[in-house]
């Protein structure tokens, strides 16, 4: 298995621009989870689906972030407009209701926002 | 809020145990205890996770008292490798239960 996967790595934009962020969360996992970390505030939960339903978003810092997961495979964290305090380190996780072994962190995406 | 205390920071020579306490007084009876960890600039890592009992797998031991009220990581032989944070979190083990992270400890092992 290759693990979660998240796309771009890294992200520079400018303020302003619209940024979307990509998970594949590992097949079979019915749980997905979005979170940020900073240096200041450390990791943060921004929102989580299970079985595509979003369950709880209220770590979504402002209307301007957003995160849809279409299907089973696949999930986005878009923020439009962007601003440089957005810039963080944003990790996506998945995990199996009847796992023991927890969630499984993607390697994150890296986002500067200038 | 997290329902952990942790310590900020922990030494660890290479080679000898690291112990790792973790309190947690107002645990449920329904909450397990887990413990991640990660190395810089990586995704947290999953180590382990108990109800009540004792556990161990290849990577640590985890040691959690009668009243549950704390318990312990230890990694029996650190190596600079096991340089990391570790998050003590705990959470009901029930579908699609989110992980609220704390600010861990920081564990520098050194040669």
């Amino acid at each position: 298995d290759a693990g979660v996967i998240q796309s771009p790595r890294h992200e520079v934009t400018e303020m302003g621009q619209e940024v979307t962020l990509r998970c594949k969360p590992i097949s079979g996992h019915n749980s997905l989870f979005w979170y940020r970390q900073t240096m200041m505030r450390g990791l943060e939960l921004l929102i989580y689906f299970n079985n595509n339903v979003p369950i709880d978003d209220s770590g979504m810092p402002e209307d301007r972030f957003s995160a849809k997961m279409p299907n089973a495979s696949f999930s986005t964290l878009k923020i439009q407009p962007s601003e440089p305090r957005d810039s963080a380190v944003y990790f996506c996780a998945s995990s199996q209701d009847t796992s023991n072994y927890g969630y499984t962190f993607g390697s994150g995406t890296r986002l500067t926002v200038v | 809020d997290a329902k952990t205390t942790q310590p900020p920071s922990m030494d660890c020579a290479e080679g000898r145990a690291a112990n790792l306490p973790c309190n947690h007084s107002t645990i449920s009876g329904n909450e397990y205890v887990y413990w991640y960890r990660q190395i810089h600039s990586q995704g947290p890592q999953y180590i382990i996770h108990g109800l009540k009992n004792n556990e161990t797998n290849e990577m640590a031991s985890l040691i959690i008292t009668e009243d549950r009220k704390s318990s312990t990581l230890i990694l029996p032989h650190a190596t600079l490798r096991d340089t990391a944070v570790y998050y003590c979190i705990v959470t009901a083990n029930q579908a699609g239960t989110a992980l609220i992270f704390g600010k861990g400890t920081t564990l520098s092992v050194s040669s």
